[in-house]
């Protein structure tokens, strides 16, 4: 089945404890990114890869980060995590620039004390 | 910068009408538009994906427009159901590496 798998999807953590999110899809796509999902504010893009080796940063990378070592997952690095980093979080995937569409993750629920 | 509105943020209907939801965007250099569905709390599921070269998408009760002239698409729902209670989302992809979102509409379908 195709699809795009995070973990963990649920984290509660503290200040300053370093944690990654993880992210993988099996469809051979190129593009992946990360999203933040806050009340009123929408999504967010965090970061971005157009393929190995090669990320970009979004709108809102202040804080984290990705890496792309393999072409089917790409996780998100919080080194010093902060309260308002608290928000739901979305991998994503497509080919190239998103011209057949994009595919989401389940999500990850991240909460920072 | 692609900015992406979608009007009404909220809309409360009964069940069985037929509906329309807006989505409309400020660059009409667009590959293409896609329509998303999310749950409370949940992932975001795709719905219908309108390239820039197609008027339309069909997907059982579901139709979704493009317009690029005018910068403008609308997500038709008919024979509204309960189940159909979720946010809607709109996303653009351009010449960037960054789609952009709407903030999405919220509906309820009440019984």
């Amino acid at each position: 089945e195709a699809q795009v798998t995070q973990n963990p999807r649920y984290l509660i953590t503290v200040t300053g404890k370093k944690l990654t999110v993880t992210c993988s899809q099996n469809m051979n796509h190129e593009y992946m990114s990360w999203y933040r999902q806050d009340p009123g504010l929408g999504l967010r893009q965090i970061y971005y890869s157009m393929n190995v080796e090669v990320t970009d940063k979004g709108d809102v990378p202040e804080g984290y980060k990705v890496s792309r070592k393999e072409k089917r997952n790409f996780p998100l690095i919080l080194e010093s995590p902060s309260p308002n980093q608290t928000s739901l979080y979305f991998c994503a995937s497509s080919h190239g620039q998103g011209r057949r569409g994009q595919f989401f993750g389940p999500g990850t629920r991240l909460t920072v004390l | 910068k692609q900015e992406v509105t979608q009007i009404p943020a909220a809309l409360s209907v009964p069940e069985g009408e037929n509906l329309v939801l807006n989505c409309s965007f400020t660059d009409s250099a667009i590959y293409n538009l896609q329509w998303f569905r999310q749950d409370p709390g949940k992932g975001l599921t795709s719905l219908l994906l309108i390239q820039s070269s197609q008027r339309e998408q069909t997907s059982g009760r579901l139709n979704a427009s493009l317009d690029k002239s005018s910068g403008r698409s609308t997500l038709y729902i008919a024979a509204s159901q309960p189940g159909d209670s979720a946010t809607y989302l709109c996303a653009v992809s351009g010449g960037s590496y960054i789609p952009t979102f709407g903030r999405g509409t919220s509906l309820i379908v009440h019984p």
